[in-house]
């Protein structure tokens, strides 16, 4: 079974362009997260849907942020405009029903805003 | 409010010797207590998980942890370093089965030859 599917892996851009990570979750799960890392704030929830639905988003940063799940096999997380304070590595991860915190990770994408 | 420290942002062992990896948790409820493992350039890999069954967990790759209320901890283990097992390890804590993971900084684990 493939895992957690991202894109890009990495993405170099520059300041005030828009940005969009792509993420398809493993078929079948239910739970859909969007994390990032960075070396000061460490791992941190930015939201997660539950069957295509936004539940908790109070993790995203600000208005610059948007993300979407417009059908169970397919989630963006949008970054506009880009600083370069968003700089940091992506991650999407997957749950299946009756397991959400087995949380199964993407390999992440690693962002650079000049 | 869940939290959880992670005492040690390095932690450097010899092939075969022991591993422990320290993680303290702060919970209100009864926590639900998770290690996740992160080798490099890749997403994090669940290694166990404790949710309120026998204190003495164990996971993938010869690793274990041991839930203690009394010390609040969840340290991880495992007797006999390999190469293999160096990567960030991650303690995690939820309050329910159902409610957000709160991550640690992590642990770098290093293992000399």
């Amino acid at each position: 079974d493939a895992g957690v599917i991202q894109s890009p892996r990495h993405e170099v851009t520059e300041m005030g362009q828009e940005v969009t990570l792509r993420c398809k979750p493993i078929s079948g799960h239910d739970y859909l997260f969007w994390y990032r890392q960075t070396m000061m704030r460490g791992l941190e929830l930015l939201i997660y849907f539950n069957n295509n639905v936004p539940i908790d988003d109070s993790g995203m940063p600000e208005d610059r942020f948007s993300a979407k799940m417009p059908n169970a096999s397919f989630s963006t997380l949008k970054i506009q405009p880009s600083e370069p304070r968003d700089s940091a590595v992506y991650f999407c991860a997957s749950s299946p029903i009756g397991a959400y915190n087995e949380q199964f990770f993407g390999p992440g994408t690693r962002l650079t805003v000049l | 409010a869940q939290s959880v420290t992670q005492l040690g942002s390095h932690v450097s062992v010899s092939e075969g010797a022991l591993v422990l990896l320290r993680c303290n948790y702060s919970s209100s409820v009864p926590p639900y207590l998770f290690w996740y493992v992160q080798y490099p350039n890749q997403g994090l890999q669940l290694l166990l998980k404790y949710t309120s069954a026998a204190t003495l967990v164990k996971g993938i790759n010869g690793f274990e942890a041991e839930f203690k209320k009394s010390e609040t901890s969840f340290h991880l283990t495992k007797p006999s370093a390999h190469m293999s097992d160096a990567a960030e390890y991650f303690c995690a804590v939820s309050a329910s089965g159902n409610t957000p993971l709160v991550f640690g900084k992590g642990t770098r684990l290093s293992v000399i030859a």
